[in-house]
């Protein structure tokens, strides 16, 4: 089973600020690395797929990188609206299909 | 649009069925799943069967203990849980894969609101 390992654990910014999360596989997963959402008290929602292509109605600030073992999520210019976890998955050897324990994205 | 329903508390060593209705597309072109996440902690997936339910996967964690199936004629996908631990609580997910008529796309682009299912005695 492959470990996705997202660094950091928190992330503390501001509104306005770029933000940088990490996604790490124990082995490569091509490009088969998706990207979720998830808010409190909500269900995920899915951002990017395929390591950089933006699911429908993803904001353009969003984009994603990498691929093999080493992953990025990068969104530019922090929205308040994206103070959220973000949880990285693997696609490219399954079963399963693996989630990282996610990053939480806070308020500074 | 995706319903799930039939969770609630339950003892250990019992069983429970979540159903997941679906709305506003076509539900026997896409591959669905169920997803779990125990309170406070991350996303486990549990469970994939193809559009034609012919064919499905599980999580080490649920193999023997769960069954995925669906009924394309109600638009429903359906996951027994039998032998429930207390490790089995969770919030439960439904969740349609991104690609049409594909067999292993774990892209997950519509989730349902998620049904609690508690286990405890």
């Amino acid at each position: 089973e492959i470990v996705l390992t997202q660094s950091p654990a928190t992330l503390s910014l501001s509104p306005g600020e770029s933000a940088t999360l990490s996604c790490r596989a124990s082995e490569s997963v091509s490009s088969y690395l998706v990207w979720y959402q998830q808010k409190p008290g909500q269900a995920p929602r899915l951002l990017i797929y395929d390591a950089t292509n933006r699911a429908t109605g993803t904001p353009a600030r969003f984009s994603g990188s990498g691929s093999g073992t080493d992953f990025t999520l990068t969104i530019s210019s922090l929205e308040p609206e994206d103070f959220a976890v973000y949880y990285c998955q693997q696609r490219g050897n399954w079963p399963p299909p693996t989630f990282g324990q996610g990053t939480r994205l806070e308020i500074k | 649009q995706l319903l799930e329903s039939g969770g609630g508390l339950v003892q250990p060593g019992g069983s429970l069925r979540l159903s997941c209705a679906a709305s506003g597309f076509t539900f026997s072109s896409y591959a669905m799943n169920w997803v779990r996440q125990a309170p406070g902690k991350g996303l486990e997936w549990v469970s994939v069967i193809n559009d034609g339910g012919g064919l499905s996967y599980y999580a080490d964690s649920v193999k023997g203990r769960f069954t995925i199936s669906r009924d394309n004629s109600k638009n429903t996908v359906y996951l027994q849980m039998n032998s429930l631990r207390a490790e089995d609580t969770a919030v439960y997910y439904c969740a349609k894969d991104l690609a049409e008529n594909v067999w292993g796309s774990f892209r997950f682009d519509y989730w349902g609101q998620g049904a609690l299912v508690t286990v405890s005695s």
